[in-house]
C-alpha cells in the first residue's frame, strides 16, 4: 500500500501570503489529521478531518483551516502568513473508532518557510 | 502542566546497551498510546502502539503501560546506532477523536 503522501514538500513564502497544502492518506484511510512542528513547540494538533467533517480542532488562530473531499484527500490553508508560521506540517491519516482514533501514519511534511 | 512529558534528554547509550525512554500524561481518561521515532529532517514513524496495562513486544522494542501511575515506557534491547533519533510518546486522550497530544521528545544517542 503506498503511504502518506504530501504536497509541495517545500515552500517559500513571504509574509501575508496565503499558502494551501495537500494531503492524500493511505487508501481506504477516512481520517485525516494535521500537526504543525516546530523546534519550540514541538508538535502540536491543527485539526482533524473525518467523512468531509471537521471532528476536532488545536488551539490555532481562525487563519489556519482545512477541509476534506469525498476521496478522502484533505487540504490545509494558512492565510495572512506570519514568520511564526515557518514549520513543517505533518499529515498524518488513520482508520478510525468512535470516540478514538486508531494508528496514525504520518506523511513527509511540507517544509513552510515565511520570509 | 503539560499533558504529556518526556525528559528531553539527549540520553546516551552504548551500542548494546538497553536504553529506556520514559513519559508521563496527565490524569485524563485515556484510550491509546503511541510511540514514534523521528529522525533529523524526517516525518515521524510509528515504532508501536499500546492500549492496556502490561508490556507488548515487538523485535527490539517493548512498550509498557501503567495507567495508575499515568506512565508509559519503551525499551529498546541491543541497542544501536542506527536507533539514533528523537523518539516521541503521543497519547490519545477519550473523547478527542483523532487528536494527538505529543511529549517534546527524546533525543537518544546510541555510541558504537
Amino acid at each position: 500500500k503506498a503511504g502518506v503522501t504530501q504536497t509541495p514538500r517545500y515552500l517559500i513564502k513571504t509574509r501575508g501570503q496565503q499558502v494551501t497544502l495537500s494531503c492524500s492518506p493511505i487508501s481506504g484511510h477516512r481520517s485525516v489529521s494535521w500537526y504543525q512542528q516546530t523546534p519550540g513547540q514541538g508538535l502540536q494538533f491543527l485539526f482533524e478531518y473525518f467523512s468531509e467533517t471537521q471532528r476536532n480542532k488545536g488551539n490555532f488562530p481562525g487563519r489556519f483551516s482545512g477541509r476534506q473531499f469525498s476521496n478522502s484527500r484533505s487540504e490545509m490553508n494558512v492565510s495572512t502568513l506570519e514568520l511564526g508560521d515557518s514549520a513543517l506540517y505533518l499529515c498524518a491519516s488513520s482508520l478510525v473508532f468512535q470516540g478514538g482514533t486508531d494508528t496514525q501514519y504520518f506523511g513527509p511534511g511540507t517544509r513552510l518557510t515565511v520570509l | 502542566q503539560k499533558e504529556v512529558e518526556q525528559n528531553s534528554g539527549p540520553l546516551s547509550v552504548p551500542e548494546g546497551a538497553i536504553a529506556s525512554l520514559n513519559c508521563t500524561y496527565s490524569d485524563r481518561v485515556s484510550q491509546s498510546f503511541f510511540w514514534y521515532r523521528q529522525y533529523s529532517g524526517k516525518s515521524p514513524e510509528l515504532i508501536m502502539s499500546i492500549y492496556s496495562n502490561g508490556d507488548k513486544e515487538d523485535g527490539r522494542f517493548t512498550a509498557q503501560l501503567n495507567k495508575a501511575s499515568q506512565y508509559v515506557s519503551l525499551l529498546i534491547r541491543d541497542s544501536q546506532p542506527s536507533d539514533s533519533a528523537t523518539y516521541l510518546c503521543a497519547v490519545n486522550f477519550s473523547g478527542q477523536g483523532g487528536k494527538l497530544i505529543f511529549g517534546q521528545g527524546t533525543e537518544l544517542s546510541v555510541k558504537p
